[in-house]
């Protein structure tokens, strides 16, 4: 079956717009994540969403980022006043689904470039 | 906190050559541990997946081991090939956060012919 597809897959914009990110999961998969990747730096985590709502938003870096996925499939991630820093890879995962004391494997989509100017 | 250690930084070596990159944890209470491959502008390619249980993992010419009480992880690749030039990651998930995944900073290897 298909994989995570992530669409742009490059996105040039200018400081201060307003650019949103998409992410299709894996079919059937209820657990979503995502992450941001700096240049020569592994992945960090900015949110998790278990369904519809987002269990776990602890990783993202202030209130300009925001990510829905409301009807528990298809996510977007929203950065509104980008700003030159904010220049990094956006990787989004999903697994079948994930709790507190169980794991399952996480399947990445092949990133969105975002370059800020 | 959970942080994950990558070394080298960097890796270059002629083909044929067999090698070894290190990963290490500051905390063994991990479910398990991951090593991906990730090639330039691409996004994550599991490669082996270590459950806390085991101690190792064997994939073609890669082998993955574990030591929790040491809170290493070794990734061996055999007879390097050119196509294996690439970023090597590891991973674990963090226990009790919804298993967000913390990172190492990967290890940059050029195979050279």
């Amino acid at each position: 079956g298909a994989g995570v597809s992530q669409t742009p897959s490059n996105k040039v914009t200018e400081k201060g717009k307003y650019v949103e990110l998409r992410c299709d999961p894996i079919s059937g998969h209820t657990a979503l994540y995502w992450y941001r990747q700096s240049l020569g730096q592994g992945p960090e985590f900015l949110i998790y969403f278990q369904g519809t709502g987002a269990a776990d938003d602890s990783g993202l870096p202030n209130d300009r980022f925001f990510a829905v996925r409301p009807e528990g499939s298809v996510s977007t991630l929203k950065i509104q006043r980008t700003e030159r820093g904010d220049s990094a890879v956006y990787l989004c995962a999903s697994s079948l689904r994930s709790g507190l004391s169980s794991y399952n494997e996480q399947f990445f989509g092949p990133g969105t470039r975002l370059t800020v100017l | 906190k959970q942080e994950v250690t990558q070394i080298p930084a960097a890796l270059s070596v002629p083909e044929g050559e067999n090698l070894v990159l290190n990963c290490s944890f500051t905390d063994s209470a991990i479910y398990n541990l991951q090593w991906f491959r990730q090639d330039p502008g691409k996004g994550l390619t599991s490669l082996l997946l270590i459950q806390s249980s085991q101690r190792e993992q064997t994939s073609g010419r890669l082998n993955a081991s574990l030591d929790k009480s040491s809170g290493r992880s070794t990734l061996y690749i055999a007879a390097s090939q050119p196509g294996d030039s690439a970023t090597y990651l590891c991973a674990v998930p963090l226990p009790g956060g919804y298993n967000k995944l913390i990172f190492g900073a990967g290890t940059r290897l050029a195979v050279h012919p």
